[in-house]
């Protein structure tokens, strides 16, 4: 969707480096989720906002952190990158409560190696 | 616990031929409900979504789906599958004051010429 972007869609990087993606939104949603998507698993939640410096973790969180600073940009962060971690990534924006649907990236394919 | 099921990992059809995809939730409180399609390579699109009232939904693309409260159940139909529908699908489910949607672990149709 042209409202949310991720960066980078692919990224390979090495077991125990640190990692970041990036989410950014054009629509002023307040609600940005991660999550990760490994086949038999569907997609699971790592973490969400729900404002400004608001987050809270989600079923997969170990590992990860988030952070954002402005309505507009939702920050994954892998501190320490583990084989594990190889997924699809997807960001999604939501209306409050999301009553009305995600919106979701086109995904960051990352492999730890 | 909270969970939503779809019990068909792969399901082929041929075309022109009709599709049921299954999805049951155990949840506490009435939910709402949504069906994603997920093409190749790509991101999540809502086809369609339930939140109270008529229990037949109409979505995009000629599906619909219908909820059945004693069945905990909302399945996806098409009266006539396309090629192009081949895809993966994911039902998702949320509740009020729950603040991020939990989905199914995904089913991949196939449609046979």
């Amino acid at each position: 969707d042209a409202g949310i972007t991720q960066s980078p869609r692919h990224k390979v990087t090495e077991t125990g480096t640190p990692v970041t993606l990036r989410c950014h939104q054009t629509e002023n949603h307040r609600y940005m989720y991660w999550y990760r998507q490994d086949p038999g698993h569907g997609l699971r939640l790592i973490h969400y906002s729900y404002g400004v410096k608001d987050t809270d973790k989600g079923e997969v969180s170990d590992g990860y952190s988030v952070s954002r600073s402005k309505t507009e940009d939702f920050l994954l962060t892998l501190e320490s990158a583990t084989s594990s971690q190889t997924s699809v990534y997807f960001c999604a924006i939501s209306d409050p409560e999301g009553l009305y649907g995600y919106t979701f990236g086109s995904g960051t394919r990352l492999t730890v190696v | 616990a909270q969970s939503v099921t779809q019990p068909d990992i792969h399901i082929t059809v041929s075309e022109g031929a009709s599709l049921e995809l299954r999805c049951n939730y155990s949840y506490g409180a009435t939910p709402y409900l949504f069906w994603y399609v997920q093409s190749p390579g790509q991101g999540l699109q809502l086809l369609l979504k339930y939140f109270s009232g008529d229990t037949l939904v109409q979505g995009i693309k000629g599906f619909e789906a219908e909820f059945k409260r004693s069945q905990s159940s909302f399945n996806l139909r098409k009266p006539s599958v396309h090629w192009s529908d081949a895809a993966e699908y994911f039902c998702a489910v949320g509740v009020t004051g729950r603040r991020a949607l939990t989905f199914g672990s995904g089913t991949r149709l196939q449609v046979q010429p």
